[in-house]
């Protein structure tokens, strides 16, 4: 069975600072990893995600993430946070094949601060 | 744009009430979710649909049922309402492993 880490539940960052949110997961197969954002009041929306390929993702908003399968470990970066970065952001792992669930894990609350 | 609609943002019910929360898709998804919400916990799939009239349980489905008669619309049913089901609740719908498209929530409090 797959499982996911955010050790972090809250990360306070000033403007303009750069920040990381942490992910570790846990699987004995092929996965697929995700990060989403959720901001006050709203859904969840993609940021990025990791199918296959270049281990560097970029995704929207300024934010990538490198996935490191010897550390298992799929880590959200971004070089200079905004006040609007300011979200709840949600790591998230699939198997990658023979579902189509996702198993997410507890969640950062990312806090920009002015 | 995918658009997953869910038709009440906010809702209140008494303990005992049968809750009905509908999610409706207009991308033609084969693929629908429930999840709920809890702040620590994150997001728990509830239960989840392949096909019309297909389920299954996810990890945490006691107390709760789900409907599928049409391919956009994904119902979760509460039977009988209990305080521990108080609670954000996501619908999502995906065509694959890619991505999932999630609507606006409902916030549902069981007084």
């Amino acid at each position: 069975a797959q499982s996911v880490t955010q050790l972090d539940s809250q990360v306070p960052v000033f403007e303009e600072a750069p920040v990381e949110l942490r992910c570790n997961y846990s699987s004995s197969v092929s996965v697929y990893l995700f990060w989403y954002v959720q901001y006050p009041n709203q859904g969840l929306q993609l940021l990025l995600k990791y199918l296959s390929g270049s281990t560097l993702v970029k995704g929207i908003n300024g934010f990538e993430a490198e996935f490191n399968k010897s550390q298992t470990s799929f880590h959200l970066r971004k070089p200079s946070v905004h006040i609007s970065d300011t979200a709840e952001y949600f790591c998230a792992v699939s198997k990658a094949s023979g579902t189509y669930k996702y198993i997410f894990g507890t969640g950062t609350r990312l806090k920009v601060l002015a | 744009d995918v658009k997953v609609t869910q038709s009440s943002r906010y809702l209140v019910k008494r303990t005992g009430e049968k809750v009905f929360l509908e999610c409706v898709q207009d991308m033609d998804h084969e693929n629908m979710f429930w999840y709920r919400q809890d702040p620590g916990l994150g997001l728990r799939l509830i239960y989840f649909s392949y096909d019309v009239k297909m389920k299954e349980k996810g990890d945490i489905p006691e107390g709760y049922s789900v409907s599928r008669e049409k391919k956009e619309r994904f119902s979760l049913i509460l039977e009988s309402a209990s305080t521990n089901q108080t609670s954000m609740y996501l619908c999502a719908s995906s065509w694959n492993q890619n991505e999932q498209f999630f609507g606006p929530g409902t916030r549902l409090t069981v007084l």
